[in-house]
């Protein structure tokens, strides 16, 4: 099994529509990431948690809500879908060194809002 | 200004030459520099990582590390058909606590 597991990977889904990418892992990290990529610009983050009292926006949170349920499980949500939100989603974790050495990624969700 | 830029290429190089890509980041106190490769549709992988002005050599990939000028490079050398892909340049910033990507170089390694 993956250490980081993405659900769904493919996700085709209508404006309005209420929609959550869904994040797990077994690396026992502290911290998990939501990145978004979109051609020619990187991954961007949308929020991270260093614990599960801990929530953070990053650069580009507006239009997204995240919920830490537990240690391993880390939820994505858009709450009304819109097309501008279609890209594809990387979950990430990394221990409390937080360096790129312990950043590890799940295989993504692409998701299109139509 | 972003905080990491890259040109977006694409960098098209021939096969067993040198291909040369560039970094630049506005966060004087970043202390932790990666570069990452992404293959289309699949998710990030570490290739190299930098700490200390100079260069680190891996295998046929050396980073280079310029904190004054707030540069980094990754040069591949005997580039192969199989590094064609697109790679982002990654810094940790002096705050420390995430991982903030440039927009990519696309490499084309030619036959």
């Amino acid at each position: 099994d993956a250490d980081v597991t993405q659900t769904p990977r493919n996700r085709i889904t209508k404006t309005g529509k209420r929609i959550m990418l869904e994040c797990s892992q077994t690396k026992g990290h502290d911290r998990m990431y939501w990145y978004r990529q979109d051609p020619g610009l990187g991954l961007r983050l949308i929020y991270y948690s260093f614990d599960v009292k801990d929530i953070n926006k990053g650069e580009i949170s507006d239009g997204y809500s995240v919920s830490r349920q537990a240690q391993a499980k880390f939820s994505l949500s858009l709450e009304s879908a819109i097309p501008n939100q279609t890209a594809l989603y990387f979950c990430a974790t990394s221990d409390l060194r937080g360096g790129g050495y312990g950043y590890t990624f799940g295989s993504g969700t692409r998701l299109t809002v139509v | 200004q972003k905080e990491v830029e890259q040109n977006s290429g694409p960098l098209s190089v021939p096969e067993g030459a040198i291909a040369s890509l560039n970094c630049t980041y506005s966060d004087r106190g970043s202390q932790s520099f990666f570069w990452y490769r992404q293959y289309s549709g699949k998710s990030p992988e570490l290739i190299m990582s930098i700490y200390s002005n100079g260069d680190k050599e891996d295998g046929r990939f050396t980073a280079q590390l310029n904190k004054a000028s707030q540069y980094v490079s990754l040069l591949i050398r005997d580039s192969q058909p199989s590094d064609s892909a697109t790679y982002l340049c990654a810094v940790i910033g002096a705050a420390g606590n995430k991982l903030t990507f440039g927009g990519g170089t696309r490499v084309l390694v030619k036959p």
